[in-house]
């Protein structure tokens, strides 16, 4: 089965410092999006992106986030200056039309210190 | 806003036992609802989902789930639980907005099986 990609597993940040999160969905997939999960807590709804634009994003998603598909195969998230709230485990995940399967990636655990 | 949840936090079987894993939601039209496995380490995988039709929904590793408007619920079974099922189990209520489907967890249910 086809599989998002996403990298690192694990990445460890200064508060204060810009992180960039990086995902490949699926090849023919339209639909991208972030997803987090803080430890112990639910999986929450961050951005989706399709048509090179964010068409839905959450109220956690503020000015510190962005995301970017800066070439026909990568989607980004960067967080602009990291807060110590940020740590979370961040899942990239895509699919082909707004009612088909969505796959998810493994996740990037972030840890801010 | 739509909401799910999921009221145990912690379940242990005996393997081969059977198991239902418990999902309510509120939403205000016909939801489109998921249940999702985490392993440890391991992304989110869709085990089954509810569109349309059919209340009984088949998955994939042996499980099922059931649809009850008029409960508002969307309970996991599986008639017999294999240790390698222990993992964190998410159900997930989805709406499409129109430019995007978007997902709402419940806060998941730690499943342990023990030999």
């Amino acid at each position: 089965e086809p599989e998002v990609t996403q990298t690192p597993s694990h990445q460890v940040t200064q508060m204060g410092q810009e992180v960039i999160l990086r995902c490949v969905p699926i090849s023919n997939h339209l639909y991208f999006y972030w997803y987090r999960q803080i430890l112990g807590q639910k999986v929450e709804f961050l951005v989706s992106f399709y048509n090179n634009e964010i068409s839905e994003k959450s109220e956690i998603f503020d000015d510190q986030f962005s995301v970017e598909r800066p070439d026909g195969s990568n989607f980004t998230l960067k967080i602009r200056s990291t807060k110590l709230e940020d740590s979370a485990m961040y899942f990239c995940a895509s699919n082909r039309g707004r009612e088909e399967k969505l796959f998810f990636g493994s996740g990037t655990q972030l840890s801010v210190l | 806003a739509q909401s799910v949840t999921q009221p145990d936090i912690h379940i242990t079987v005996s393997e081969g036992a059977s198991l239902e894993l418990r999902c309510n939601y509120s939403y205000g039209a016909t939801p489109y609802l998921f249940w999702y496995v985490q392993s440890p380490g391991q992304g989110l995988q869709l085990l089954l989902k509810y569109f349309s039709g059919d209340t009984l929904v088949q998955g994939i590793k042996g499980f099922e789930a059931e649809f009850k408007r008029s409960q508002s619920s969307f309970n996991l079974r599986k008639p017999s639980v294999h240790w390698s099922d222990a993992a964190e189990y998410f159900c997930a209520v989805g709406i499409n907005t129109g430019t995007a489907s978007k997902l709402t967890f419940g806060t998941g249910t730690r499943l342990q099986v023990t030999l």
